[in-house]
């Protein structure tokens, strides 16, 4: 099983101040055909999971351009480049390369 | 619009079983990797099953030979039944699919939740 932890677990961040959070992963997260399914997922207080990035860079529809994702290999990162009030929440990494699917533990976003 | 939709979540005593259903809108979830995703209450997201094209299914260690993942091509719903409940499978349960992103699980549910008394 594919383990991926994140640091750090709180981030405190002030607003307007950029904010970034990591995911590694136990192994490598490339399949045999070039592909790294790693995404990150916002889950916001009550609320389901929402998608962010998908296959480690890719901005999903409607979310803010803040929002990127970079990383290869086992080394991954998602950076918002200046808080927002609606950024509260918890940030978590997922791998669907490899079953079973794993996430991590999750990073939870707070305001200063 | 994607849309999904759980039910069947419910109060029931350890070694009962309950059936969830997820409904899906929007879209054709035959043709999609459909996954049933849990959270324990103040925890963190665990990963239960997935079901994609051609019937192919997977399991959690935690759940397998306990749930089993079905879908309905004709009613666009995936379903979890879910047997010899303990008290750990307390949980909320998300149902997700890869709508437009490959392998992102772009769509969610609100949740269905499931309390399992010891």
């Amino acid at each position: 099983e594919i383990v991926l932890t994140q640091t750090p677990l709180s981030s405190p961040v002030t607003l307007g101040q950029p904010a970034s959070f990591s995911c590694r992963s136990s192994q490598s997260l490339v399949d045999g055909y070039g592909n790294t399914f790693l995404n990150w997922l916002q889950q916001r207080p009550g609320q389901p999971p929402r998608l962010l990035i998908y296959k480690v860079s890719n901005r999903f529809s409607g979310v803010p351009d803040r929002f990127s994702g970079s990383g290869a290999g086992t080394d991954f990162t998602l950076e918002i480049s200046k808080v927002e009030a609606e950024d509260v929440g918890v940030y978590f990494c997922v791998q669907g390369t490899q079953l079973p699917y794993t996430f991590g533990q999750g990073t939870k976003l707070e305001i200063k | 619009e994607a849309q999904l939709v759980e039910s069947g979540g419910g109060f029931v005593h350890s070694g009962e079983s309950l059936r969830l259903s997820c409904a899906a809108s929007g879209f054709s979830a035959s043709s999609k990797y459909m996954i049933w995703v849990r959270q324990a209450p103040g925890k963190g997201l665990e990963w239960v099953s997935v079901i994609h094209h051609g019937d192919i299914t997977g399991y959690a260690d935690s759940v397998r030979g306990r749930f089993v993942v079905s879908r309905d091509d004709s009613k666009n719903t995936m379903y979890l039944q879910m047997r010899s409940l303990r008290a750990d499978d307390t949980a909320m349960y998300y149902c997700a699919s890869s709508v437009t992103t490959p392998g992102g699980f772009d769509s969610w549910g609100q949740g269905t939740l499931v309390t399992v008394s010891s």
